[in-house]
C-alpha cells in the first residue's frame, strides 16, 4: 500500500462548480499536510499548509484533515477556468522528508 | 524579487552519459531541495542541501548526488544515466532547513534519456 493515495483524475467541472479532491494516507506519523497547484510547465505552488484536524480556509480555497480517518481533502468553491491545474496533496512527519500524492488533473470549463 | 531558477530547462542526454543540473535559489534561501517528478511515481525527494551540507537524502541510488555552494546555488549529478531517469527536476528553496511552509519551486529541468 502507498503511503499516499490520490485520485488522479481528469477532472472535469463546469465553471462555478464546487470542487472536492482528496487523498488518503497509511502513515500515522503524518503531521503536516499541504496542497499544490501545478500549472502546466511549471513547478508546484503552496496552496494549503496546516498540521491539525479540522478547517482550513483561504479565499475560495477550504483544506479539511481528518486524522482519524487519515483523509484530506481540498475543496475549491466557484472554481474559475484559471483553476484549471494539477492539484497534489503532500504530507510530512517530524522528519524532513515530503511524501506526495500523484495529483489530480483539474480542468474547469468556461 | 526573483524566484528559483533552474538551468538548463530542457535537455537531452543519451544511456551511460551523466548530467549536471543547476539551482539558484530565491535571495537569502539557504536551504535548497532536489524533487524528481515522473508519470509513474510522481513527485520523489531526493535531497536537501543547507548551508553546503547535505541535511537529508531519499531513496535514490548514489547515482544522484549534489552540492551546495557558499552562495546557496546548489547542483544536482546524475551519473551513468538510465532510460529511467527521464523526468522533470525540480528544485525548492527556503530560509530554514526543511522548512516547507515556505518553500518555493523553480520551473525544473525537463530531461530525457535516449
Amino acid at each position: 500500500q502507498k503511503e499516499v493515495e490520490q485520485d488522479p483524475g481528469p477532472l472535469s467541472v463546469p465553471e462555478g462548480a464546487i470542487v472536492s479532491l482528496n487523498c488518503t494516507y497509511s502513515n500515522s506519523a503524518f503531521q503536516y499536510f499541504m496542497w499544490y497547484r501545478q500549472y502546466s510547465r511549471k513547478g508546484p505552488e503552496l496552496l494549503m499548509y496546516t498540521y491539525s484536524s479540522g478547517n482550513k480556509e483561504d479565499g475560495r480555497f477550504t483544506a479539511q484533515v481528518d486524522k482519524s480517518s487519515k483523509y484530506i481533502s481540498l475543496f475549491i468553491r466557484d472554481s474559475q477556468p484559471s483553476d484549471s491545474a494539477t492539484y497534489l496533496c503532500a504530507m510530512k512527519g517530524s522528519n524532513y522528508k515530503l511524501t506526495f500524492g500523484k495529483g489530480t488533473l483539474l480542468t474547469v470549463n468556461p | 524579487k526573483a524566484g528559483v531558477t533552474q538551468t538548463p530547462r530542457y535537455l537531452i542526454k543519451t544511456r551511460g552519459q551523466q548530467v549536471t543540473l543547476s539551482c539558484s535559489p530565491i535571495s537569502g534561501h539557504r536551504s535548497v531541495s532536489w524533487y524528481q517528478q515522473t508519470p509513474g511515481q510522481g513527485l520523489q525527494f531526493l535531497f536537501e542541501y543547507f548551508s553546503e551540507t547535505q541535511r537529508n537524502k531519499g531513496n535514490f541510488p548514489g547515482r544522484f548526488s549534489g552540492r551546495q555552494f557558499s552562495n546557496s546555488r546548489s547542483e544536482m549529478n546524475v551519473s551513468t544515466l538510465e532510460l529511467g531517469d527521464s523526468a522533470l527536476y525540480l528544485c525548492a528553496s527556503s530560509l530554514l532547513a526543511g522548512d516547507v511552509s515556505e518553500q518555493y519551486f523553480g520551473p525544473g529541468t525537463r530531461l530525457t534519456v535516449t
